[in-house]
């Protein structure tokens, strides 16, 4: 069945160093890719997508590049922040061509990420 | 401003009693979905509903009901039937199948704690 696969954490990082949060997704034709950010005893809020092969989600200095190739969809920050320190979830929506007009998201488990002044 | 609203933001639940969870949105959104997250399981689709007066179980359906009789309501009851209902609930709406189909998001509300007395 569809999947998406992440990086177990916690990822710790000093304030300024450079972010990946690996993501992989097995799924049937073009699903649509997501990244979610969870700030503590909050829901989620969404970072940035991707609907196609190739797309480049961005916001907020986040970056993710859907990889058609390498079933794959990596969070990147050149410099991170105290303030980014969450939960980060991957997440990935049917292709409606393959069954998704159900609207479900699947998700991925989430990387708790910390980061150090 | 739009958005969703959950309550209570934290919820005790004795042995043997059913609770139900709030959740209300002012987006205009027809579909509408509650999540269940545990620690190191992402999220788990409990049900979701594209339209009032309908609904369609999830993953984990067991143990719980919802309803759905206005566009802007969509509340959760955990009844005594789920063993294990310690977890964090979040509720989350989108526009429709269509914009959904085109890469609109879900949006989420801040989530309540369910936990056992």
């Amino acid at each position: 069945g569809d999947s998406v696969t992440q990086m177990e954490g916690p990822v710790t990082l000093s304030e300024e160093a450079f972010l990946t949060i690996n993501c992989t997704y097995t799924a049937t034709g073009y699903p649509s890719l997501f990244w979610y950010v969870q700030y503590p005893g909050e829901g989620l809020q969404l970072l940035l997508k991707a609907t196609k092969a190739d797309d480049k989600g961005s916001n907020k200095g986040f970056e993710a590049t859907y990889r058609k190739e390498t079933t794959s969809f990596h969070l990147e920050k050149g410099s991170v922040q105290v303030s980014d320190s969450a939960v980060y979830f991957c997440a990935l929506r049917k292709s409606p061509v393959y069954g998704g007009a159900t609207n479900k998201l699947i998700f991925g488990t989430g990387t708790l990420l910390a980061v150090q002044p | 401003d739009g958005g969703i609203t959950q309550s209570p933001k934290y919820l005790f639940r004795k042995e043997g009693q059913n609770v139900t969870l709030s959740c209300e949105q002012n987006l205009n959104h027809d579909a509408m979905y509650w999540y269940r997250q545990d620690p190191g399981q992402g999220l788990r689709l409990i049900y979701y509903s594209q339209i009032v007066n309908d609904f369609q179980k999830g993953d984990i359906a067991e143990g719980y009901s919802v309803s759905r009789e206005k566009k802007e309501s969509f509340p959760l009851t955990v009844t005594s039937a789920q063993k294990n209902p310690t977890a964090f609930y979040l509720c989350a709406s989108s526009i429709d199948m269509t914009g959904f189909s085109l890469g609109q998001p879900q949006h989420f509300g801040d989530g309540t704690r369910l936990s056992i007395l």
